[in-house]
């Protein structure tokens, strides 16, 4: 079956400084999203990416679809302690109704 | 007005025991989904309607039954529960875009 791999899994980062997780996946995804789960929270979308090669800006967040359609990355530039939590990629192939997450990256900023 | 809402919050009951989730989503989709996020925070998809058709249904026990009495529900009743049924579950609705999960109801065996 289809499988999402996302890295790191943890990431502690000095305020200010830059993060950025990938994604890869074992298919060709239809479309990719992101999420973003604050401590004792729940996911909350954040962006959906459908072409390949695709860009998209949110503020201090970048986000990037691969030309396969196979990877995405999250960037997020001069964090910021709002920016801790748990980012989640989350990939759709073949069937619309089915998506896979991937393990989640978790974001600690030091301030 | 709360898009997604689940219920209870917090769930704390004895092993064996019977238990049910409600969730309610109030934004008109016709997709309601249910995930298990374990202690590793991993999101593992259960189960799918589409206006009330059963659509996804993963490798779950069958101590697990969901059951959308109409497109806007999707509750989740949990039979004989087990240490290893513990976790946060989450209730999300979909349009053709993102996901909108409830708040998450933890549920605690003991």
């Amino acid at each position: 079956g289809q499988q999402v791999m996302q890295i790191p899994q943890y990431q502690h980062v000095q305020e200010g400084e830059d993060f950025t997780t990938y994604c890869n996946s074992s298919t060709t995804l239809s479309n990719i999203q992101w999420y973003k789960q604050r401590p004792g929270g729940h996911p909350v979308f954040l962006i959906q990416l459908v072409k390949s090669g695709e860009v998209k800006k949110q503020k201090r967040l970048t986000f990037q679809f691969g030309e396969a359609k196979k990877n995405s990355s999250l960037h997020i530039t001069a964090t910021q302690t709002t920016d801790v939590g748990t980012y989640f990629c989350a990939g759709h192939s073949g069937g619309y109704q089915k998506v896979t997450f991937g393990i989640g990256t978790k974001l600690q900023v030091i301030p | 007005d709360t898009a997604v809402s689940q219920t209870p919050k917090y769930l704390v009951t004895q092993m064996g025991n019977d238990k049910s989730i409600k969730c309610e989503q109030n934004l008109g989709h016709d997709t309601m989904y249910w995930y298990k996020q374990d202690s590793k925070k991993f999101l593992k998809i259960m189960f799918s309607y589409n206006n009330k058709e059963l659509i996804i249904n993963e490798t779950v026990p069958n101590r697990f039954s969901p059951k959308s009495p109409d497109k806007a529900h999707l509750n989740l009743h949990i039979n004989s529960l087990e240490l290893g049924d513990s976790a946060v579950y989450f209730c999300a609705s979909r349009s053709g875009y993102g996901y909108t999960f409830g708040s998450g109801t933890r549920l605690t065996v003991v």
